[in-house]
């Protein structure tokens, strides 16, 4: 069974410049989340999917951060402008369902570094 | 509000040496569901266990051991005999079918050496 995969594995970008990073889940999953994590941090949420419906975008900067999800499969999230606090490794997980009873299996994530 | 502590930052042992990484957490949820994630050098976050709040059998798979006490709010990761391979950042994890998302804690980075 293939995996979650993203693109691109890296990406250096100067401040206020655009970035666009993609995400394809698990065949069969429903729900697609997309995680931040800051050197020496645990992941923190940005947006969860169900499908092609936004279930949680609380911690997601919008002024700058945007995600979709096209016919409930594939993902993409942008930040426009890009700050150098945005270098992070943003990593995508998808899961069967949402919620507790099934495990989230996570993509390799994409290093972006702001100088 | 839910939340994960893991207050050892970083762990540093001899191979062959038992491990134990500690996790506490928080939440005001009756259901809940606790994990346990590797991410090792190449970045992916590999699924170790999961636990609903309802299951406090401590589980054992092979060198891996959690032993899981809601009297303290803990899940505790124990590795028997560590190995080299072992070296990673472990995280643990917390979520409710309310939340949704996990939760993650700061993560313990874990160094066998041999």
């Amino acid at each position: 069974e293939a995996g979650v995969a993203q693109s691109p594995r890296y990406k250096i970008i100067e401040k206020r410049q655009s970035v666009a990073f993609w995400c394809n889940p698990i065949s069969g999953h429903a729900t697609l989340y997309w995680y931040q994590q800051i050197l020496g941090q645990g992941p923190k949420l940005l947006i969860q999917f169900q499908n092609n419906g936004v279930v949680d975008d609380s911690q997601l900067p919008k002024d700058r951060f945007s995600a979709e999800r096209l016919k409930g499969v594939d993902s993409t999230l942008k930040i426009q402008p890009a700050k150098l606090e945005d270098s992070a490794v943003y990593l995508c997980a998808s899961s069967f369902t949402g919620g507790g009873n099934t495990e989230a299996f996570f993509g390799q994530g994409t290093r972006l570094t702001v100088v | 509000a839910q939340k994960v502590t893991q207050a050892q930052t970083e762990i540093s042992v001899v191979e062959k040496e038992d491990v134990t990484l500690d996790c506490v957490y928080e939440t005001r949820d009756t259901t809940y569901y606790l994990f346990w994630y590797k991410q090792p050098p190449s970045g992916e976050l590999v699924f170790l266990i999961r636990r609903n709040s309802f299951d406090e059998q401590n589980e054992i798979s092979g060198r891996y051991s959690w032993n899981f006490q809601k009297s303290t709010s803990s899940f505790n990761f124990t590795i028997t005999a560590s190995q080299v391979v072992d070296s990673a950042v472990y995280f643990c994890a917390l979520t409710s079918n309310s939340g949704y998302a996990l939760n993650f804690g700061k993560g313990t980075s874990l160094l066998v050496t041999p």
